[in-house]
């Protein structure tokens, strides 16, 4: 089944210790979506890419930075993780701008 | 800072119960209106992409409306089972892409069999 995956499911980190979180999808579409959720909050959108074209949202921390290789992968780098990073991170793709997203289960981060 | 609100937070219905919740978003700069489902373990998954002002749509047992003017959609959902537990999340889709969501908090709906 077309999908989007994320990896890991969840991941520890260190208080500075970088970290990468990973999804990829297999449906092919254009646009790949990077959200936070800290607890009981709702998903905040960090940046998006079309294609190749980065997005980042204005209030999105400097120390989130994203790379999207091809179509199919996109990575969520963390320089420098502090206690309040500690959050669910979903990916999330659509076929264009404006459609119906498609979510991976999230990748629940913890930074101790 | 676009604020959009979901109510109840959370709400506990009984098998067969019919139930609706409430999503208000703003009223201007509007490109569409996203309702998602988000079960436990699991990955939210759409429900419906809303764009006209008086739209309804359905999937089964769940519909939704949608007031662009006054700026609420309202998700029905009828014969409540089990397994519509869930948090059923909106997201206002502004500007001229419709690229950018922003959600709500959630209503968290538990079904009692």
């Amino acid at each position: 089944d077309a999908m989007v995956i994320q990896n890991p499911r969840y991941q520890v980190t260190q208080f500075g210790k970088p970290v990468t979180l990973s999804c990829s999808q297999t449906l092919n579409h254009n646009v790949m979506y990077w959200y936070q959720q800290k607890s009981s909050q709702a998903p905040k959108l960090l940046f998006h890419y079309y294609d190749k074209d980065f997005n980042n949202e204005a209030d999105t921390p400097d120390n989130f930075q994203s790379r999207r290789p091809n179509t199919s992968f996109c990575f969520l780098d963390i320089r420098s993780p502090g206690l309040g990073d500690a959050a669910m991170y979903l990916c999330a793709t659509s076929r264009l701008t404006g459609y119906e997203q498609y979510f991976g289960p999230g990748t629940r981060l913890t930074v101790t | 800072i676009l604020n959009v609100e979901q109510s109840p937070q959370s709400l506990h219905v009984q098998e067969g119960d019919s139930t609706n919740f409430t999503c208000s978003f703003p009223s201007s700069n509007f490109y569409a209106l996203h309702w998602y489902r988000w079960e436990t373990a699991k990955s939210p998954e759409a429900l419906f992409v809303m764009t006209l002002n008086g739209d309804e749509k359905k999937k089964g047992r769940i519909s939704a409306t949608l007031n662009t003017k006054e700026g609420y959609s309202y998700l029905y959902i009828k014969g409540s089972q089990p397994e519509d537990s869930a948090t059923y999340l909106c997201a206002f889709a502004g500007g001229t892409s419709g690229s950018r969501l922003t959600f709500g908090e959630g209503t968290q709906l538990t079904v009692n069999p």
